[in-house]
Parts: C-alpha cells; structure tokens; sequence
C-alpha cells in the first residue's frame, strides 16, 4: 500500500532560524496535507494541496506539492516558540485512504 | 457545524479486558471514519478506515477490530487487550469529497 516518508524525524531549531520538512511518497497522491500536532493534543489540519508543483503560504509557512506528486515540503521561516510540535504529512490515495508519515518533531530552543 | 465527539479521554485497563472506543460525528452525512493509533512519540499509524456503513477496511492485522454500526459512528474494539496495544488512539473523519480529516481529542488507552 502507500507509503508516506518523512524526513527528519526530530529537529532542534534555534528560535529565529529557518527549517524545512520534507514529505515523500511511494505513489502518486490525490492531494497531500500537512499538519500539526501540539505536545499533548491531537493533530490540527494546515494545509492541502491538490496541484502538481503548488506553492501555498500560511505567514511565515510556505508548503510545496512536487510536480510528480510524490513529494512535498514544508518550510517555515523566523521559528517562534510556538512553533513546537510535531509535523505530520498525509497523503490520500484514490480510496480514501489517509496515510501519514512518522511526523517531524521540532523543538524550538529559545 | 461539524463535530467530532471520542470518549474517553483515559483509559487504563487490564491485560486480557475487552475494549470499547467510540466515535460519533455530527453535521455531516456519509463521512470517511478513520480510527488512527500513535505510540509515544512516533506517527500516526492508520487501524481501520471505512466509506459506509458495515464496509471496514484494515491496515494492519492485530487484535483490535472495528465497526460502524450508523453512518456516524466509528466503534473499535478488541476482545482481549495485550500490553502492546497501550498508546493514543485518534477517531477522525473527512468527508466523501477528498478533504481534510478533523480529529477527535483522543483516548490515551494504558493497558497494565
């Protein structure tokens, strides 16, 4: 079935610093979506993206669709201490199915 | 609007105990049910899915089961708990039309 890889799985980022997140699939996905997860709750939805080479900005989050629709990234600029948490990406294949990664656990060092 | 409601929120139970975790969406009709598992610190692993009711489908072979009695409600269960099936256990729901999933807060199932 599909897979969903993400790399890295932990990061330490200085606050103000710059980092990205990176998701790759084993097959062509519908649509891939990103999301986050605080220390002790439950994953909160980010983004989509349905088009090949699609480029979205939240504030200082900017998410990329690759243009075979197998890999995606999430980069995120200036870090704050909110930051924190984990970064899921999750991809939907033609039955529905939502698969995630392992997520991307980023700690923000003030 | 639409809402996700999963109790309950904790959960310790014995070796050998049966489990029940529900899961019921309102506002919405026909939706994809998702029931997730994550251990501490690591991913989102997928259980079950189901498109409708009675149809399931299953990620990975274990001791856990679900069904989905209603159109909005997601129930998983296991017969006979062992202590590798402690973690955090997600119900979620998307609709039919290839959107995001919402999360319901949770069960954090300790099985000792």
């Amino acid at each position: 079935g599909q897979q969903v890889m993400q790399i890295p799985q932990y990061q330490h980022v200085q606050e103000g610093e710059d980092f990205t997140t990176y998701c790759n699939s084993s097959t062509t996905l519908s649509n891939i979506q990103w999301y986050k997860q605080r220390p002790g709750g439950h994953p909160v939805f980010l983004i989509q993206l349905v088009k090949s080479g699609e480029v979205k900005k939240q504030k200082r989050l900017t998410f990329q669709f690759g243009e075979a629709k197998k890999n995606s990234s999430l980069h995120i600029t200036a870090t704050q201490t909110t930051d924190v948490g984990t970064y899921f990406c999750a991809g939907m294949d033609g039955n529905n199915r939502l698969a995630f990664g392992k997520g991307n656990q980023v700690v923000v060092i003030p | 609007s639409q809402t996700i409601h999963q109790w309950p929120a904790t959960l310790v139970q014995p070796v050998g105990s049966p489990l029940s975790l529900e899961c019921t969406v309102e506002g919405t009709s026909n939706p994809n049910l998702y029931w997730y598992r994550q251990a501490a610190g690591r991913g989102l692993q997928l259980l079950f899915y189901s498109v409708g009711i009675g149809q399931i489908s299953s990620e990975v072979p274990q001791n856990l089961s679900a069904s989905r009695p209603q159109d909005r409600q997601f129930i998983l269960s296991s017969k006979k708990l062992l202590l590798s099936d402690s973690g955090f256990y997600l119900c979620a729901w998307s609709s039919t039309q290839n959107t995001e999933a919402f999360f319901g807060q949770g069960t954090r199932l300790t099985v000792v």
